[in-house]
């Protein structure tokens, strides 16, 4: 069975500044990777995604991704903050042949002026 | 494309009533989950379908039912509604198993329960 701990339940940061948002997952097969972004009061949207190749993930808004097999995590990251940016980010998981994505709890990045 | 839709957007009950929230998905995605998300707890799944006619449970099932009877059309029923479903209702859609478990969500419904 896959699990998802995203360590951190809210993260304040100030605009302009770099994030780190870190997931841990735990797995005993090879795992797709998620992150999505809930903005206030509604739905959760794709940001990226990882399921082979480049370790270094790609997503919309600025965002990126590592994939580190050894350790276990997905950390998502941005260089640069903005207040548009306030949001609940979400970690899941999945494994080849399960049929359900595991979500962790999330963790509310809060941008500050 | 509308992508995922859900009805209704909000609502209140009283204890003991019942309802039903329809969720509709227009991009004949094969797979269709309802979950719950409440504070500190993210997301939890209650129920899912992994084809039309069919039905699964999920992480917290009690309470609910469900039935997908078409294709685009997946729907939560709550039979005798209890304070302690009060909550944000999202439902998702996605190819499952042939396309990663990618799911895309609902804007949700929020239901109060008193």
């Amino acid at each position: 069975a896959q699990s998802v701990t995203q360590l951190d339940s809210q993260v304040p940061v100030f605009e302009e500044a770099p994030v780190e948002l870190r997931c841990n997952y735990s797995s005993s097969v090879s795992v797709y990777l998620f992150w999505y972004v809930q903005y206030p009061n509604q739905g959760l949207q794709l940001l990226l995604k990882y399921l082979s190749g480049s370790t270094l993930v790609k997503g919309i808004n600025g965002f990126e991704a590592e994939f580190n097999k050894s350790q276990t995590s997905f950390h998502l990251r941005k260089p640069s903050v903005h207040i548009s940016d306030t949001a609940e980010y979400f970690c899941a998981v999945s494994a080849p042949g399960t049929d359900k994505l595991i979500f962790g709890t999330g963790t509310r990045l809060q941008v500050f002026p | 494309n509308a992508g995922v839709t859900q009805t209704p957007k909000f609502r209140v009950l009283k204890t003991g009533q019942s309802m039903t929230l329809l969720c509709a998905q227009d991009m004949n995605h094969e797979y269709m989950y309802w979950y719950r998300q409440d504070p500190g707890m993210g997301l939890r799944l209650i129920h899912y379908s992994v084809g039309e006619g069919t039905t699964a449970k999920g992480e917290v099932p009690d309470g609910y039912n469900v039935s997908r009877l078409k294709k685009q059309n997946f729907l939560l029923g709550l039979e005798s509604a209890a304070p302690s479903q009060t909550s944000v209702y999202f439902c998702a859609s996605g190819q499952g198993v042939f396309h990663w478990n990618e799911q895309y969500f609902g804007p949700g419904t929020r239901l109060t329960v008193t």
